[in-house]
């Protein structure tokens, strides 16, 4: 299985200030369709995970423009411009290029 | 709008079985690959299995092939979860999700716990 690693595990910002999460891949992401299957998830508290990102850097409908994604092959990057109270929560990059689907182990953003 | 809603979770012995159902509404449920995720308490995001949009294929971790099944019926819009020979490291919360390289909606979730 390809594995996700992302870093750091938790990641402590002061409200106003940017935060960025790195996520690896053990094998490039790049599908035999020329698409990189590299999402970004957002998991509030109590809550049902929430896709951000798709295709490494496609937000989602309603989400904020403060956060963008990047990269390409093995090396991926969540931004979020500026921190707001409202992005408490843990982050996960999932891969669905390769069977099985894999998560990285999340990073759990807080305010300092 | 789009709308998952897992049920079925509950609490089941070592050894035992339990299905999942996943309603689906307000999208053309035969037309997408659904996926189950699953979550253990205080855990992150475990890929669980998959559908293909033309249910022709699914697809299994290695945790949990030969134990759970994954099938449909198109005319109640459900997804279903089959899963037996229940373990203790299959506690979690499991979610429905639509789309699988990446599924874009996701349910509330439903506990199920094993125990004796």
């Amino acid at each position: 299985d390809v594995v996700m690693t992302q870093s750091p595990l938790s990641l402590p910002v002061t409200l106003g200030q940017p935060a960025s999460i790195s996520c690896r891949s053990s094998q490039s992401l790049v599908y035999i369709d020329g698409n990189t299957y590299l999402n970004w998830y957002q998991q509030r508290p109590g809550q049902s995970p929430r896709r951000l990102i798709y295709g490494v850097s496609n937000r989602d409908s309603g989400v904020p423009d403060r956060f963008s994604g990047s990269g390409s092959g093995t090396d991926f990057t969540l931004k979020i411009s500026r921190v707001e109270a409202e992005d408490v929560a843990v982050y996960y990059c999932m891969q669905g290029t390769h069977w099985p689907g894999t998560f990285g182990q999340g990073t759990k953003v807080e305010i300092k | 709008d789009v709308q998952l809603l897992e049920s079925g979770g509950g609490l089941v012995q070592p050894g035992g079985s339990l299905r999942l159902s996943c309603a689906a509404s307000g999208f053309t449920f035969s037309n997408y690959p659904m996926t189950w995720v699953r979550q253990a308490p205080g855990k992150g995001l475990e890929w669980v299995s998959g559908m293909s949009g033309s249910g022709g294929s699914t697809y299994y971790a290695d945790s949990v092939k030969g134990r759970f099944t994954v099938s449909r019926d198109i005319s109640m819009n459900t997804l279903y979860l089959q899963m037996n020979n229940l373990r203790a490291e299959d506690t979690a919360v499991y979610y429905c999700g639509r789309g699988y390289r990446g599924p874009e909606n996701w349910g509330p979730g439903t506990l199920v716990i094993v125990s004796s």
